[in-house]
């Protein structure tokens, strides 16, 4: 049972427009949520979290929304640049057991010229 | 930032092998580490958290007897995968976690049993 969906296995976007990944989630007891990056041969990296008190997070390029009535949350990358040619994680966890991450299946976005 | 090292990268050994891969918190002394692992185009999976000095608490479905986790010290957990078969074949990754504060991963570990 997927608790935490990607549901886009793949994204491009031309550099400088804006980048918009989503995530979907079953699990109402989750109440904190990140995002990692990943490059290949390395492990994620933590990019931006948000937790289920607030419905957005900015931190520069990145801002993440979430829409707890709908489950479901999003990254936004603007302008988007060819370093961020990633895999995207979107994780979620619970409170109390806080850093028991589970992850969706990540996205792939290719920032292209 | 923080730093957490994981040895070694890759692994290509026979069925019945055991295997030990390591993690380290290289800057800091992690409270927690946990040990996950991926199979082709599936979402990391979380098999273990280990907390320095005590047992590891296993996911379910994970066999606790066929990976061993030690975490002896702050700075260091191991994974053993004890008598490896080809179905064990995946890419195992840790984290390391101080606090409140969001996991820091290592690269990763990618193993194939023959």
């Amino acid at each position: 049972d997927q608790q935490v969906k990607q549901n886009s296995p793949s994204l491009s976007v031309q550099e400088g427009r804006i980048s918009i990944l989503n995530c979907d989630y079953t699990n109402s007891m989750f109440d904190y949520f990140l995002w990692y990056k990943k490059y290949p041969a390395e492990g994620p990296t933590f990019l931006i979290s948000i937790s289920s008190i607030k419905d957005k997070n900015e931190d520069g390029r990145f801002t993440v929304f979430l829409n707890k009535s709908a489950k479901h949350l999003s990254l936004h990358i603007v302008p988007s640049q060819p370093g961020d040619s990633a895999v995207y994680f979107c994780a979620a966890s619970i409170a109390g057991t806080a850093s028991k991450l589970t992850f969706g299946t990540g996205t792939r976005l290719q920032v292209t010229l | 930032g923080a730093v957490v090292s994981q040895h070694p990268s890759r692994v290509i050994c026979k069925s019945g092998t055991s295997v030990k891969i390591e993690c380290r918190s290289l800057d800091f002394q992690a409270t927690t580490m946990f040990w996950y692992r991926q199979f082709p185009k599936q979402s990391l999976m979380l098999m273990a958290t280990s907390n320095e000095g005590s047992k590891a608490t296993y996911e379910q479905g994970v066999e606790k007897d066929k990976f061993l986790i030690n975490h002896a010290s702050l700075t260091l957990s191991t994974l053993t995968v004890t008598s490896a078969h080809p179905e064990d074949s995946s890419f195992y990754i840790c984290s390391a976690r101080v606090g409140g504060r969001p996991q820091h991963f290592g690269d990763g570990t990618r193993l194939s049993i023959l």
